[in-house]
Protein backbone atom coordinates (compact mmCIF):
# COMPACT_ATOMS: atom_id res chain seq x y z
CA UNK A 1 0.00 0.00 0.00
CA UNK A 2 0.93 3.71 -0.32
CA UNK A 3 1.96 5.64 3.12
CA UNK A 4 3.69 8.88 4.02
CA UNK A 5 6.87 8.15 5.21
CA UNK A 6 9.00 11.45 7.27
CA UNK A 7 9.75 12.84 4.08
CA UNK A 8 9.22 10.68 0.70
CA UNK A 9 6.03 8.93 0.21
CA UNK A 10 5.93 5.14 0.04
CA UNK A 11 5.07 2.35 -1.85
CA UNK A 12 5.45 -1.08 -0.83
CA UNK A 13 4.45 -3.63 -3.46
CA UNK A 14 4.50 -7.55 -3.43
CA UNK A 15 7.44 -8.50 -6.34
CA UNK A 16 5.44 -9.58 -9.21
CA UNK A 17 2.78 -7.07 -8.67
CA UNK A 18 2.27 -4.08 -10.77
CA UNK A 19 3.63 -0.68 -9.39
CA UNK A 20 1.46 2.33 -10.00
CA UNK A 21 3.29 5.73 -9.22
CA UNK A 22 1.41 9.46 -9.50
CA UNK A 23 2.92 12.81 -9.94
CA UNK A 24 1.00 16.24 -10.05
CA UNK A 25 2.93 18.64 -11.95
CA UNK A 26 2.24 22.65 -11.90
CA UNK A 27 2.44 24.39 -15.17
CA UNK A 28 -0.48 23.86 -17.50
CA UNK A 29 2.00 25.14 -20.73
CA UNK A 30 4.49 21.91 -19.83
CA UNK A 31 4.50 20.56 -23.47
CA UNK A 32 6.81 17.25 -22.12
CA UNK A 33 7.23 15.07 -19.36
CA UNK A 34 9.85 12.79 -18.14
CA UNK A 35 9.89 9.98 -15.55
CA UNK A 36 13.33 9.39 -13.54
CA UNK A 37 14.94 6.60 -11.46
CA UNK A 38 17.40 7.00 -9.17
CA UNK A 39 18.94 4.59 -6.72
CA UNK A 40 20.71 5.53 -3.58
CA UNK A 41 23.82 7.28 -4.46
CA UNK A 42 23.45 7.65 -8.12
CA UNK A 43 21.94 10.24 -10.58
CA UNK A 44 18.50 10.33 -12.00
CA UNK A 45 18.18 7.80 -14.61
CA UNK A 46 15.84 8.55 -17.64
CA UNK A 47 12.79 5.93 -18.40
CA UNK A 48 10.48 7.14 -20.34
CA UNK A 49 9.12 10.31 -21.57
CA UNK A 50 5.59 11.65 -23.01
CA UNK A 51 4.87 14.42 -24.56
CA UNK A 52 1.89 16.80 -23.96
CA UNK A 53 0.17 15.60 -27.65
CA UNK A 54 -0.03 12.08 -26.53
CA UNK A 55 -1.69 10.52 -23.23
CA UNK A 56 -0.17 7.19 -23.13
CA UNK A 57 3.32 6.03 -23.75
CA UNK A 58 4.77 2.46 -23.27
CA UNK A 59 8.07 1.29 -22.92
CA UNK A 60 9.49 -1.62 -22.00
CA UNK A 61 7.45 -3.01 -18.61
CA UNK A 62 6.51 0.74 -18.19
CA UNK A 63 3.59 2.93 -18.97
CA UNK A 64 3.29 6.37 -18.65
CA UNK A 65 -0.08 7.81 -18.76
CA UNK A 66 -0.88 11.82 -18.74
CA UNK A 67 -4.06 13.73 -18.06
CA UNK A 68 -4.08 17.11 -18.93
CA UNK A 69 -6.83 18.18 -17.64
CA UNK A 70 -6.12 17.54 -14.38
CA UNK A 71 -2.41 18.06 -14.54
CA UNK A 72 -1.70 14.71 -13.55
CA UNK A 73 0.83 11.97 -14.56
CA UNK A 74 1.47 8.49 -13.48
CA UNK A 75 4.12 5.08 -13.93
CA UNK A 76 2.97 2.10 -14.31
CA UNK A 77 5.66 -0.93 -13.76
CA UNK A 78 4.38 -4.39 -14.84
CA UNK A 79 6.08 -7.30 -13.01
CA UNK A 80 7.73 -4.89 -10.46
CA UNK A 81 11.22 -6.32 -9.79
CA UNK A 82 13.50 -6.31 -6.70
CA UNK A 83 15.94 -4.08 -8.93
CA UNK A 84 12.83 -1.83 -9.48
CA UNK A 85 13.35 -0.29 -5.67
CA UNK A 86 14.45 3.12 -6.18
CA UNK A 87 13.52 7.18 -5.51
CA UNK A 88 11.34 7.58 -8.68
CA UNK A 89 10.60 11.58 -9.78
CA UNK A 90 8.28 12.54 -12.68
CA UNK A 91 9.67 15.99 -14.51
CA UNK A 92 7.98 18.54 -16.34
CA UNK A 93 10.07 21.10 -18.96
CA UNK A 94 9.37 24.53 -18.03
CA UNK A 95 11.82 26.44 -20.91
CA UNK A 96 15.28 26.39 -20.24
CA UNK A 97 15.31 23.73 -16.94
CA UNK A 98 13.13 20.39 -16.14
CA UNK A 99 11.26 21.05 -12.66
CA UNK A 100 11.37 18.05 -10.81
CA UNK A 101 8.21 16.69 -8.85
CA UNK A 102 9.05 15.52 -4.73
CA UNK A 103 9.37 11.87 -5.63
CA UNK A 104 8.27 8.26 -4.88
CA UNK A 105 10.32 5.77 -3.09
CA UNK A 106 9.40 2.19 -4.24
CA UNK A 107 10.19 -0.51 -2.35
CA UNK A 108 9.86 -4.32 -3.98
CA UNK A 109 9.34 -6.88 -1.09
CA UNK A 110 10.53 -10.51 -2.17
CA UNK B 1 30.98 7.07 -25.61
CA UNK B 2 31.51 8.02 -21.59
CA UNK B 3 28.19 9.55 -20.24
CA UNK B 4 28.35 12.68 -18.32
CA UNK B 5 31.60 12.87 -16.16
CA UNK B 6 31.51 14.55 -12.50
CA UNK B 7 34.33 14.76 -10.19
CA UNK B 8 34.98 14.66 -7.41
CA UNK B 9 32.46 11.59 -6.72
CA UNK B 10 32.93 13.07 -2.85
CA UNK B 11 34.08 16.75 -1.33
CA UNK B 12 34.50 17.69 2.17
CA UNK B 13 35.03 21.27 2.84
CA UNK B 14 34.86 22.96 6.02
CA UNK B 15 32.90 26.19 6.92
CA UNK B 16 34.12 29.43 4.41
CA UNK B 17 36.26 27.44 2.04
CA UNK B 18 36.00 27.15 -1.70
CA UNK B 19 34.46 23.93 -3.74
CA UNK B 20 34.44 23.27 -6.89
CA UNK B 21 32.83 20.99 -8.79
CA UNK B 22 33.55 19.72 -12.45
CA UNK B 23 31.32 18.17 -15.19
CA UNK B 24 33.24 17.08 -18.38
CA UNK B 25 29.50 16.65 -20.81
CA UNK B 26 29.04 13.71 -23.14
CA UNK B 27 31.45 14.07 -26.06
CA UNK B 28 29.35 16.62 -29.00
CA UNK B 29 27.33 17.90 -26.02
CA UNK B 30 27.50 22.18 -25.95
CA UNK B 31 24.66 22.27 -23.91
CA UNK B 32 25.55 21.61 -19.41
CA UNK B 33 22.76 22.36 -16.93
CA UNK B 34 23.47 21.92 -13.28
CA UNK B 35 20.98 20.99 -10.29
CA UNK B 36 21.16 20.61 -6.59
CA UNK B 37 19.47 17.85 -4.52
CA UNK B 38 18.94 18.06 -0.98
CA UNK B 39 18.27 15.08 1.13
CA UNK B 40 15.12 13.18 0.57
CA UNK B 41 13.98 15.90 -2.38
CA UNK B 42 13.57 16.58 -6.02
CA UNK B 43 16.57 18.03 -8.07
CA UNK B 44 16.69 21.93 -8.19
CA UNK B 45 17.66 23.44 -11.04
CA UNK B 46 20.56 25.72 -10.63
CA UNK B 47 22.22 27.26 -14.01
CA UNK B 48 22.25 26.48 -18.19
CA UNK B 49 25.32 27.24 -19.97
CA UNK B 50 26.65 26.49 -23.24
CA UNK B 51 30.28 26.99 -24.45
CA UNK B 52 31.43 30.22 -23.10
CA UNK B 53 27.90 31.71 -22.30
CA UNK B 54 25.05 31.54 -19.26
CA UNK B 55 22.21 30.93 -20.75
CA UNK B 56 20.05 30.85 -17.63
CA UNK B 57 21.05 31.59 -14.18
CA UNK B 58 17.81 32.10 -12.61
CA UNK B 59 18.08 29.01 -10.18
CA UNK B 60 21.42 30.35 -8.65
CA UNK B 61 21.82 32.21 -5.13
CA UNK B 62 22.78 35.58 -6.33
CA UNK B 63 26.02 35.01 -3.67
CA UNK B 64 28.95 32.89 -3.37
CA UNK B 65 27.98 30.29 -6.29
CA UNK B 66 29.41 30.69 -9.97
CA UNK B 67 29.46 28.87 -13.15
CA UNK B 68 31.50 28.59 -16.69
CA UNK B 69 31.50 26.48 -19.34
CA UNK B 70 35.56 27.65 -20.99
CA UNK B 71 35.63 26.85 -24.59
CA UNK B 72 37.93 24.09 -23.79
CA UNK B 73 37.80 21.94 -20.35
CA UNK B 74 35.05 20.61 -18.20
CA UNK B 75 32.33 23.41 -16.80
CA UNK B 76 33.41 24.28 -12.99
CA UNK B 77 30.41 25.02 -10.33
CA UNK B 78 32.24 27.06 -8.10
CA UNK B 79 31.24 28.03 -4.54
CA UNK B 80 32.65 30.45 -2.32
CA UNK B 81 32.86 30.63 1.38
CA UNK B 82 30.66 27.48 1.84
CA UNK B 83 28.10 27.10 4.81
CA UNK B 84 26.55 24.04 6.05
CA UNK B 85 23.32 24.83 3.88
CA UNK B 86 25.69 24.19 0.79
CA UNK B 87 25.76 20.63 1.89
CA UNK B 88 24.04 18.67 -0.78
CA UNK B 89 23.95 16.25 -3.81
CA UNK B 90 24.82 18.37 -7.12
CA UNK B 91 24.38 16.87 -10.36
CA UNK B 92 25.09 18.16 -14.11
CA UNK B 93 23.36 17.21 -17.27
CA UNK B 94 24.07 17.54 -20.60
CA UNK B 95 22.73 17.76 -24.26
CA UNK B 96 23.54 18.19 -27.42
CA UNK B 97 20.86 20.82 -28.44
CA UNK B 98 19.41 23.59 -26.45
CA UNK B 99 16.34 20.85 -25.65
CA UNK B 100 15.21 19.68 -22.83
CA UNK B 101 14.64 16.46 -24.56
CA UNK B 102 16.06 13.59 -22.98
CA UNK B 103 19.50 15.12 -21.18
CA UNK B 104 21.59 12.63 -19.30
CA UNK B 105 22.50 13.21 -15.56
CA UNK B 106 25.95 12.30 -14.53
CA UNK B 107 26.51 10.86 -10.67
CA UNK B 108 26.98 13.83 -8.90
CA UNK B 109 29.18 14.98 -6.55
CA UNK B 110 28.31 14.99 -2.64
CA UNK B 111 29.64 18.21 -0.86
CA UNK B 112 29.59 18.14 2.87
CA UNK B 113 29.99 21.01 4.38
CA UNK B 114 31.82 20.49 8.37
Amino acid sequence: GESVGLHLPTLSVQEGDNSIINCAYSNSASDYFIWYKQESGKGPQFIIDIRSNMDKRQGQRVTVLLNKTVKHLSLQIAATQPGDSAVYFCAENAGNMLTFGGGTRLMVKP
Amino acid sequence: NAGVMQNPRHLVRRRGQEARLRCSPMKGHSHVYWYRQLPEEGLKFMVYLQKENIIDESGMPKERFSAEFPKEGPSILRIQQVVRGDSAAYFCASSQGASNYGYTFGSGTRLTVV
